[in-house]
């Protein structure tokens, strides 16, 4: 069936590291694709998406490729700061009306100062 | 910005009694979801709502589970006989009108725990 796999936390990087998050995805069809964060306490929240392959996300100095070849989504950026410590979750949406959401497990990111 | 909003933030409750969660969906949009989250674990898709009448639903969403868009604004989901392990973060979401129908926004979560 459909899924996301994204690499098991909790990862700890020091302020201005760069980050990669490994995201890879099974479907049938051809999903969208998006990372949502989840900063303490608080919902989810829509960090970037996209929607075709070969398209990139960005959002906030994140950015993520939507890799067709290697059913890959892979969250990256250039360099973290402490504000950024949050759960980040992978996720797929087939393109339909009303499609439900399929989510990884969840990546916790914690930001050294 | 627009955004989606949940009542209450916070729900204690005791076995076998009945809760409602609410949730004000952003205005324009039709599709309207439910998704919980047991502490520590994934978030799980329970049900998907369009035109007054469910879409789709998981394997989680039994006959305890029901949902209702009482008025113009308001979704609700019913938990009619609870039990211990549907504590968990319940999450309600709206996505846009097509053609993004497939971007779906997140309300800030009902925390449920059932004692």
């Amino acid at each position: 069936g459909d899924s996301v796999t994204q690499m098991e936390g909790p990862v700890t990087l020091s302020e201005e590291a760069f980050l990669t998050i490994n995201c890879t995805y099974t479907a049938t069809g051809y999903p969208s694709l998006f990372w949502y964060v989840q900063y303490p306490g608080e919902g989810l929240q829509l960090l970037l998406k996209a929607t075709k392959a070969d398209d990139k996300g960005s959002n906030k100095g994140f950015e993520a490729t939507y890799r067709k070849e290697t059913t890959s989504f892979h969250l990256e950026k250039g360099s973290v700061q402490v504000s950024d410590s949050a759960v980040y979750f992978c996720a797929l949406s087939l393109y339909s009306s009303a499609s439900k959401i399929i989510f990884g497990s969840g990546t916790r990111l914690s930001i050294r100062p | 910005e627009p955004e989606v909003t949940q009542t209450p933030s916070h729900q204690v409750t005791q076995m076998g009694q009945e809760v409602i969660l609410r949730c004000v969906p952003i205005s324009n949009h039709l599709y309207f979801y439910w998704y919980r989250q047991i502490l520590g674990q994934k978030v799980e898709f329970l049900v998907s709502f369009y035109n007054n009448e469910i879409s789709e639903k998981s394997e989680i969403f039994d006959d305890q589970f029901s949902v209702e868009r009482p008025d113009g604004s308001n979704f609700t989901l019913k938990i009619r006989s609870t039990k211990l392990e549907d504590s968990a973060m319940y999450f309600c979401a709206s996505s846009d009108p097509p053609p993004s129908q497939e971007t779906q926004y997140f309300g800030p979560g009902t925390r449920l725990l059932v004692l």
